[in-house]
C-alpha cells in the first residue's frame, strides 16, 4: 500500500464549477499538508500549506485535512480555464522530514 | 526574484551512457533537494543538502547516480552508466524555510 493515494483522474468540468480534489495516506505521523500545482513542462508550484487538521482558504482555494480519517481535500470555486494542471497533495512528519508526494490529479477546465 | 535555474531542459542518451544535470538554485536558499518524476507519479526525492552537507540520500541509487553541491550554490546530479528505467524528469529544488521552489526540470529519456 502506498503512503499516499490519490486518483490520476484525469477529470473533466465545465468553467464556473466546483473542483473536488482528494488524497488518503496511511501514515498517522503526517502533520504537514500541502497541495502543488503543476502545469505541462514545469516544475511544481505550492499552493496550500497546512499543519494538522481544518480548514484553510486562500482566494479561489480551501484545502482541508481530517486526520481522524486520514483524508486530504482541495476545493476550488468559479474554476477557470488556467487552472488546468496535475495537482499533487503531498505531506511530511516534521517540519525538517522529506515530504512524500501522491501521484498527483490531472485537472481539464473545459471553458 | 530568479527562480531556480536547471540545464539541459531536455537531453536523450542511450542506456549505459552517462549524464549530468546542473542545477542553480535561488540566491541565499541554504537547502537544495533533487527529485526524480517519473511519468504519472509524484516526485520522489533522490538528495536534499544543507549547504554543501548532504541531509538525506537514503533513496540515491548510489551505484549509478552521484550528486555534488561543493561551494554550497549550484549542484550537478550525474547518472552513470544511465538505465532505460531512468527516464524520468529530473527536479531541482531550493528552500531558504519551509516553502520549496521548483526550477522546469530534466527531461531525460534513456533509450
Amino acid at each position: 500500500q502506498k503512503e499516499v493515494e490519490q486518483d490520476p483522474g484525469p477529470l473533466s468540468v465545465p468553467e464556473g464549477a466546483i473542483v473536488s480534489l482528494n488524497c488518503t495516506y496511511s501514515n498517522s505521523a503526517f502533520q504537514y499538508f500541502m497541495w502543488y500545482r503543476q502545469y505541462s513542462r514545469k516544475g511544481p508550484e505550492l499552493l496550500m500549506y497546512t499543519y494538522s487538521s481544518g480548514n484553510k482558504e486562500d482566494g479561489r482555494f480551501t484545502a482541508q485535512v481530517d486526520k481522524s480519517s486520514k483524508y486530504i481535500s482541495l476545493f476550488i470555486r468559479d474554476s477557470q480555464p488556467s487552472d488546468s494542471a496535475t495537482y499533487l497533495c503531498a505531506m511530511k512528519n516534521s517540519s525538517a522530514s522529506k515530504i512524500i508526494f501522491g501521484s498527483g490529479t490531472r485537472l481539464s477546465i473545459r471553458p | 526574484e530568479a527562480g531556480v535555474a536547471q540545464s539541459p531542459r531536455y537531453k536523450i542518451i542511450e542506456k549505459r551512457q552517462s549524464v549530468a544535470f546542473w542545477c542553480n538554485p535561488i540566491s541565499g536558499h541554504a537547502t537544495l533537494y533533487w527529485y526524480q518524476q517519473i511519468l504519472g507519479q509524484g516526485p520522489k526525492l533522490l538528495i536534499q543538502f544543507q549547504n554543501n552537507g548532504v541531509v538525506d540520500d537514503s533513496q540515491l541509487p548510489k551505484d549509478r547516480f552521484s550528486a555534488e553541491r561543493l561551494k554550497g550554490v549550484d549542484s550537478t546530479l550525474k547518472i552513470q552508466p544511465a538505465k532505460l528505467e531512468d527516464s524520468a524528469v529530473y527536479l531541482c529544488a531550493s528552500s531558504e524555510q519551509e516553502t520549496q521552489y521548483f526550477g522546469p526540470g530534466t527531461r531525460l529519456l534513456v533509450l
